[in-house]
């Protein structure tokens, strides 16, 4: 079934601790994305990908880093968890970031810094 | 600054008609999204406008004004599926989504 999967589903984690939140889409998309959603605020988006072998710093970026190696996968590493980075992360992909293209999102990862 | 404001929560009747507001303003513009996004659930695609005026699809529709930075969505024939988050977004002129942070919108029988 084509679509965008996310894992782990969620994850309690102490704070310095390493994670990478994985992201794998079959749609053959260029461009992928990588939000993170918290209550009252609307999704804001840390890092994005135009095209594999390229990323750019969306508007949270701090704290974050990702990698595009091939079309399909879009990793996203915590390299030193705090607890402000407790959230539901969405990644998202899109044909093309221009024009109207849709995002399609993946089911996100619930994760908990204490 | 870049700031979308759309109303936190809304009440409807079941098989009444609601309208959800967005008013926008971004650094650049290259189209505004609507998305639904159910409790606990990622968030699905709705509409795009990037022309002014009113794009129908079923039982929703959604309407932009881009000299008046606004945008509306269209719900008819409420169904209680529908009671959700509507998530406004524009795209920037980055090619990025800037989004609201979402309209929770309770269905009542």
């Amino acid at each position: 079934i084509a679509g965008i999967t996310q894992a782990p589903t969620s994850q309690i984690l102490a704070a310095g601790r390493r994670m990478t939140l994985r992201c794998t889409q079959d749609m053959r998309h260029n461009a992928m994305y990588w939000y993170r959603q918290d209550l009252g605020l609307g999704l804001r988006l840390i890092h994005y990908s135009n095209t594999a072998g390229t990323t750019g710093k969306g508007e949270v970026p701090d704290g974050y880093s990702v990698s595009r190696a091939n079309t399909d996968d879009f990793p996203l590493t915590l390299a030193s968890a705090v607890p402000s980075q407790t959230s539901v992360y969405f990644c998202a992909s899109s044909d093309r970031a221009t024009g109207g293209n849709e995002q399609f999102f993946g089911p996100g990862t619930r994760l908990t810094v204490l | 600054g870049q700031n979308i404001d759309q109303p936190t929560e809304m009440t409807a009747t079941e098989g009444a008609i609601v309208q959800i507001n967005c008013t926008y303003q971004t650094s650049g513009f290259n189209g505004l999204f609507w998305y639904q996004q159910h409790a606990g659930e990622a968030p699905t695609f709705l509409s795009y406008n990037v022309l002014d005026g009113l794009e129908e699809k079923g039982r929703f529709s959604s309407f932009l004004s881009r000299s008046k930075g606004y945008s509306y969505l269209l719900l008819k024939e409420l169904q209680m599926k529908d009671s959700a988050s509507y998530l406004c977004a524009t795209k920037d002129s980055n090619y990025q989504l800037i989004w609201g942070a979402g309209t929770k919108l309770i269905i009542k029988p």
